[in-house]
């Protein structure tokens, strides 16, 4: 596709579920973040993948959060035991290179979160 | 942690004036970057400004940086209904490559 694709776009779950959330990136984009975005506030970093390197997790909030990205394609981020706090918008960015140093992230609409 | 500050939180301007806003930072960085988000949806990168520029033009908007007082300007001229959305800096500090995002400032543009 052309942009970043995510899904799902809405998420409702019950306290105490797991979820799943995915990220398709732009073809060819090496780096891939994920974010967090709580109603009215800013990006939260979560975890870098670059390429093959060992991935920064020093985002991830607790150990109910983990990601995976396969090579340079697709990556999946889950939250497991779901709680009331983790309900958020979960973006997921790409980017061609070593950036942001040499250039902008490329966002995807976000998954939005809902712990009920 | 957030790096960036985005001043004021909110704006309300008419349309075809020019809207203003602030970002300051904490440590010294590599670039700085502004995004837009219209509500329910993704950022999009308006422009990036690196540590050496003072200032930098993209059509309608005008993005100014002040390493020595750690802060950047988002000027948006003769603004339009369109131009409503939140604002978001960015920064990247020197040392990492983390793109570190402050609460952003929400523009409303009323017809």
């Amino acid at each position: 596709g052309a942009g970043v694709s995510q899904s799902p776009s809405n998420k409702v779950t019950e306290k105490g579920k797991d979820v799943e959330l995915r990220c398709d990136p732009i073809s060819g984009h090496t780096a891939l973040y994920w974010y967090r975005q709580r109603l009215g506030q800013g990006l939260e970093f979560l975890i870098y993948f670059q390429g093959n390197s060992a991935p920064d997790k020093s985002g991830l909030p607790s150990d109910r959060f983990s990601a995976e990205r396969t090579g340079e394609s697709v990556s999946t981020l889950t939250i497991q035991r779901t709680q009331q706090e983790d309900s958020a918008v979960y973006l997921c960015a790409s980017s061609p290179g070593l950036a942001p140093n040499t250039g902008e992230l490329f966002f995807g609409e976000g998954s939005r979160l809902t712990v009920l | 942690s957030q790096q960036g500050e985005e001043d004021p939180q909110a704006l309300s301007i008419q349309e075809g004036e020019n809207a203003t806003m602030n970002c300051s930072y904490k440590t010294s960085i590599n670039n700085l970057q502004w995004y837009r988000q219209n509500s329910g949806r993704g950022l999009v990168h308006l422009i990036l400004i690196r540590s050496n520029e003072r200032e930098k033009h993209s059509g309608r908007l005008r993005v100014t940086l002040d390493t020595s007082k750690k802060s950047s300007s988002l000027l948006i001229t003769a603004s339009r209904a369109a131009d409503t959305a939140s604002y978001f800096c960015a920064t990247v500090p020197g040392y990492d490559y983390k793109l570190s995002f402050g609460a952003g400032t929400t523009v409303t543009v009323r017809a």
